[in-house]
């Protein structure tokens, strides 16, 4: 029963370059969340997929972030032309269906730092 | 534009007491609030939930108050113990959005 994972764990990158974070949901959850927490933030929601389609795209900051998920399990959080305002602790989650906060089990998260 | 606000970012508590998280928010139409705990290089793990038809929920030594007319929310550990050091989270919605506000985390140090 292996639980949500990211990777990578950190990432540190320069600004303009492009950033690709993975999640790997629990298997057979439907519902998949990607949230970041900046410095000084709360945890702030990104995106929401059920299966591969995204309902509520809402929370992505800018179009330099865009999101993926195929086969209705790993999901790719794509940021383009980074900035440093952009360093975030950025988490994955994921819940068997649609449902409340208290059914999303959270990965670790990836650390990204940009300079 | 924070919704949700911890403005303690930590607290320290001898081994016993008891530990009091704070949490206020600013949007009346939130009606549904919950506390997650962090430990270091972890996600974030559900504790504790209260709906706004309640005024207190309890699950063992956890226990969730909330005021709506002062907009707030505290969290009660009691009797703290040092395995509960981590970083508290309080979060608020809407009960039919997807969409999740959280505060900015209350580090909790409990002293052996």
């Amino acid at each position: 029963g292996a639980g949500v994972s990211q990777s990578p764990s950190n990432k540190v990158t320069e600004k303009g370059k492009d950033v690709e974070l993975r999640c790997d949901p629990i298997s057979g959850h439907t519902a998949l969340y990607w949230y970041r927490q900046s410095l000084g933030q709360g945890l702030e929601f990104l995106i929401y997929f059920q299966g591969n389609s995204a309902p509520d795209k809402s929370g992505l900051p800018s179009d330099r972030f865009s999101a993926e998920r195929t086969g209705g399990s790993v999901s790719t959080l794509t940021i383009q032309r980074t900035q440093q305002e952009d360093s975030a602790v950025y988490l994955c989650a994921s819940s068997k269906n649609r449902g409340g906060l208290e059914t999303q089990y959270f990965g670790p998260g990836t650390r990204l730092l940009v300079l | 534009d924070q919704q949700v606000k911890q403005n303690s970012p930590s607290l320290s508590v001898q081994e016993g007491r008891i530990s009091i998280l704070n949490c206020d928010y600013t949007n009346s139409m939130f009606d549904y609030f919950l506390w997650y705990k962090k430990y270091p290089a972890e996600g974030p793990t559900f504790l504790i939930s209260i709906s706004s038809i309640k005024d207190k929920n309890e699950d063992g030594r956890f226990t969730v108050f909330l005021n709506k007319s002062a907009k707030h929310l505290s969290l009660h550990i009691v009797p703290s113990q040092p395995g509960d050091s981590a970083v508290y989270f309080c979060a608020a919605s809407l009960i039919t959005g997807n969409q999740f506000y959280f505060g900015t985390g209350t580090s909790l140090t409990v002293i052996p």
